[in-house]
């Protein structure tokens, strides 16, 4: 199975602070990778896929970049609702797989 | 407006089964791959299966696979999980989801999931 590696596991930051989440892939994976955002309580919500492509409702302060093996999740400007943790998950082969989770805090 | 509703959670002992329903509605349901996601108590999100609109196109994960069933009724809207030898580790809350397309992409749109427990 492919490996999803994110860094870092967490962070602290304040709003209006923009931050970046790096996901790793153990083979060259494509562009095949999405973003969710999970809040306590909630399903997840995808934000990005096929890399840097935006869901429907997604605000611009969210950017993913990235090809083949590692890939960004961007937040500019931190917003109180972006305090949330951020999963990447591969859909290149089967099995799929996430990350293992950043959960971003405020400061 | 997308809905999916879980059911079929519990508590069941080691080495039992159990069959996960997700009823859809709201969208065309034959159209769209499905999946089952789970998270476990104080662990990551896990991709557990997925099927295709046909379901001519499965997948598990590797900690399911053999033990797990994903099947779909594109007539009654519904998403199955059989899950079969279950362990201590399925613990979990089962999620269903709604894929961007026909084959297995990204789960796009999510249910509020139903709790397994697997304890003796």
């Amino acid at each position: 199975a492919i490996q999803m590696t994110q860094s870092p596991s967490s962070l602290s930051a304040s709003v209006g602070d923009s931050v970046i989440i790096t996901c790793r892939a153990s083979q060259a994976i494509r562009n095949d990778l999405g973003w969710y955002q999970e809040k306590p309580g909630k399903a997840p919500k995808l934000l990005i896929y096929a890399a840097s492509t935006f869901q429907s409702g997604v605000p611009s302060r969210f950017s993913g970049s990235g090809f083949g093996t590692d890939f960004t999740l961007s937040i500019s400007s931190l917003q109180p609702e972006d305090f949330a943790t951020y999963y990447c998950l591969q859909n290149y082969s089967f099995p799929q797989t996430f990350g293992q989770g950043t959960k971003v805090e405020i400061k | 407006e997308v809905q999916l509703v879980e059911s079929g959670g519990g508590l069941v002992q080691p080495g039992r089964s159990l069959r996960l329903s997700c009823a859809a509605s709201g969208f065309t349901f034959d159209e769209y791959a499905m999946h089952w996601v789970r998270r476990g108590p104080g662990k990551s999100l896990e991709w557990v299966s997925s099927i295709s609109w046909n379901s001519g196109r499965t997948g598990y994960a590797d900690s399911v696979k053999g033990r797990f069933t994903i099947s779909r009724d594109n007539a009654k809207n519904s998403l199955f999980l059989q899950m079969n030898s279950l362990r201590v580790e399925d613990t979990a809350l089962y999620y269903c989801a709604k894929d961007l397309g026909f084959s297995s992409s990204f789960p796009d749109h999510w249910g509020q999931g139903t709790l397994v427990t697997v304890s003796s």
